[in-house]
């Protein structure tokens, strides 16, 4: 059936760090993919998507990819924040990665 | 736009009794509510989707009798713990899809923590 894998972390960097997060999915079709984020104290809220092959998301720095041949959408940022500090989600439709806990340190 | 308010956030009860959780979307109509659990290493786990007007459809694993799942506007879906035990203490979201938006983004509520004691 449909699935998600992500990197499960947890993940710790430094202020400025580059950031990458792996996500590969199963699926039938080719479904949209989405990045989903959850702050502190926070419900989900959405990140980025993309909705067919090739296509890139991006939002507040972070960028993905969607690779049909690879069947992956990784998530990067070039320079996380401590202000990025969250767990991040990848998703199609509604099924989840187990999703990435992301420390940024001072 | 498309604010999902779940209630209550946060309940306490003693084991046997039920609880009912509820999900509305405020400023969208939703034919279509996901719940979940989400387990203490933060993983998200579909329980079921909803549908308006309809049976839910489980996920494997998931007992329909005990985590009942009722939808029946646009507007709202409800879960209702059954006869809750100390293991289904949990983290519980709902989320939801806008009518006709087949493989949108999902919007959720900021969840139910639900306490058996």
């Amino acid at each position: 059936g449909d699935s998600v894998t992500q990197m499960e972390g947890p993940v710790t960097l430094s202020e400025e760090a580059f950031l990458t997060i792996n996500c590969t999915y199963t699926a039938t079709g080719y479904p949209s993919l989405f990045w989903y984020v959850q702050y502190p104290g926070e419900g989900l809220q959405l990140l980025l998507k993309a909705t067919k092959a090739d296509d890139k998301g991006s939002n507040k720095g972070f960028e993905a990819t969607y690779r049909k041949e690879t069947t992956s959408f990784h998530l990067e940022k070039g320079s996380v924040q401590v202000s990025d500090s969250a767990v991040y989600f990848c998703a199609h439709d509604m099924r989840f990665g187990a999703g990435t806990r992301l420390t940024v340190k001072p | 736009g498309a604010v999902v308010s779940q209630h209550p956030s946060r309940v306490i009860c003693k084991s046997g009794t039920s609880v009912k959780i509820e999900c509305r979307s405020l400023d969208f109509q939703a034919t279509t509510m996901f719940w979940y659990r989400q387990f203490p290493k933060q993983s998200l786990m579909l329980m079921a989707t909803s549908n308006e007007g309809s049976k839910a459809t489980y996920e494997q694993g998931v007992e329909k009798d005990k985590f009942l799942i009722n939808h029946a506007s646009l507007t709202l879906s409800t879960l209702t713990v059954t006869s809750a035990h100390p293991e289904d203490s949990s983290f519980y979201i709902c989320s939801a899809r806008l009518q006709g938006h087949y493989n949108s983004p999902l919007h959720f509520g900021n969840g139910t923590r639900l306490t058996v004691t």
